[in-house]
């Protein structure tokens, strides 16, 4: 059974601080990775995805991952109260050519 | 990016009726896929809408209760049959851009009485 595994939280950190959201998956195989953001009573909206070890960095957001310890992470700098969402890391590697999704970790930034 | 709607946005159905939500994709998409969301929980995969075949189901997941159409490559189709309460959940559709991206449906929030 593939599984992403990550922290439910929630998490708390004040405004303007980084927020560090973590991911372990357990299939080697997957060779794409993803953070969604879900913003209560919306969908999730893909915010970041990274293919190769390493950072990628997109505006206040940067993914990092290391696949030999099959571990990616999400940093969000300067964080704003509007980032206060649930961040569900997603993997490849579904039997059907489905994501394979976290439970999610809550943040939850305090102004 | 693919930009995807879907309808209803939301309904409330009567125990033992079907609904069928819809699903719409601005772009040719190879994968569809379909998944129930209860409040507060994560996203459970019903199945995987094929084009040109029958739908892919996950375990728990039968083709009488949720049926599924894929009639091109920018429409799909999921009906809930058969209503019951333990139905009520926000059902989302999500369709496959570049490499394995998924792009996600607003959803539709179903409530079952």
């Amino acid at each position: 059974q593939k599984e992403v595994e990550q922290n439910s939280g929630p998490l708390s950190v004040p405004e303007g601080a980084i927020a560090s959201l973590n991911c372990t998956y357990s299939d080697r195989g997957s060779q794409s990775f993803f953070w969604y953001r879900q913003y209560s009573g919306k969908s999730p909206e893909l915010i970041m995805s990274i293919y190769s070890n390493g950072d990628k960095e997109d505006g206040r957001f940067t993914a990092q991952l290391n696949k030999a310890s099959q571990y990616v992470s999400l940093l969000i700098r300067d964080s704003q109260p509007s980032d206060s969402a649930t961040y569900l890391c997603a993997v490849s590697g579904g039997s059907q050519g489905n994501l394979i999704f976290g439970k999610g970790t809550k943040l939850s930034v305090k102004p | 990016s693919a930009v995807i709607s879907q309808k209803p946005s939301r309904d409330i159905c009567q125990r033992g009726t079907s609904l069928t939500i819809q699903c719409q994709v601005d772009s040719q998409v190879t994968m569809m896929f379909w998944y129930r969301q209860q409040p507060g929980q994560s996203l459970t995969l019903i199945a995987t809408a094929n084009q040109g075949s029958e739908a892919t189901y996950e375990s728990g997941f039968v083709i009488d209760k949720f049926p599924i159409s894929r009639p091109n490559l920018t429409f799909s189709t999921l009906t809930v049959s058969n209503m019951s309460p333990e139905d009520s959940s926000i059902y989302l559709c999500s369709g496959g851009g570049p490499p394995d991206e998924q792009y996600f449906g607003p959803g539709t929030r179903l409530t079952v009485t």
